[in-house]
């Protein structure tokens, strides 16, 4: 079993639409969990992190965190162009962080 | 220069050459992290260094050799690489070695094996 899965996509939303992704993580020992986002060639880029159960929202980024389901999603509103990127969900109970393969989302203009 | 940096961004080697990366940060952090990201794959950690000693080593050939002089820099002695090791290796740092600090990563070195 994958220690963290995604939903490989593509995911297309129209502009201005909401932009939903999900992940799933085996190990319940996880404590921190992170949305990076990763532009074709670039590096990834930290969007937002959660610990504790429940939503945590960041300008149009909504972090959604489910322990007992072990479930962990990121909400993107008022999608834009420039939203168009890999998300990588990722998931850490030390130091060492593990990666889901991410998820490709394309906003349509 | 700020956050974090790598040298060089692209590079062509073959298996019987020996090079080296770099990463430098430039945040005060005091964990250093490399990985490894093949096409369509999650990224592997590879290696971790926390003040300046290594934490981690995740079952890397030996083909790959870090070294930590101190904090702020991280290299990656590279020899007798093979096709499969063409990938894009980013660096990272964080404030410590915790769950709860954030990694930042470089813009990481395109790495093909010929």
């Amino acid at each position: 079993q994958k220690e963290v899965e995604q939903n490989s996509g593509p995911l297309s939303v129209p502009e201005g639409a909401i932009a939903s992704l999900n992940c799933t993580y085996s190990d319940r020992g996880s404590q921190s969990f992170f949305w990076y986002r990763q532009y074709s060639g670039k590096s990834p880029e930290l969007i937002m992190f959660i610990y504790s159960n429940g939503d945590k929202e960041d300008g149009r980024f909504t972090a959604q965190l489910n322990k007992a389901s072990q479930y962990v999603s990121l909400l993107i509103r008022d999608s834009q162009p420039s939203d168009s990127a890999t998300y990588l969900c990722a998931r850490t109970g030390d130091y060492k962080l593990s990666f889901g393969a991410g998820t490709t989302v394309t906003v349509r203009a | 220069e700020t956050g974090v940096t790598q040298t060089p961004r692209h590079l062509v080697m073959g298996m019987t050459n020996k090079k080296s990366l770099k990463c430098e940060q430039h945040l005060g952090h005091n964990a250093m992290y490399w990985y490894k990201q093949s096409a369509k794959k999650p990224l592997e950690l590879m290696f971790v260094y926390s003040l300046e000693e290594r934490v981690e080593n995740n079952s890397v050939p030996s083909r790959f050799s870090p070294e930590c002089p101190n904090s702020s820099h991280l290299f990656l002695h590279l020899h007798t690489l093979q096709p499969e090791d063409s990938a894009l290796y980013l660096c990272a740092s964080s404030q410590g070695a915790r769950p709860v600090d954030t990694q930042y990563f470089g813009p990481g070195t395109r790495l093909t094996v010929l």
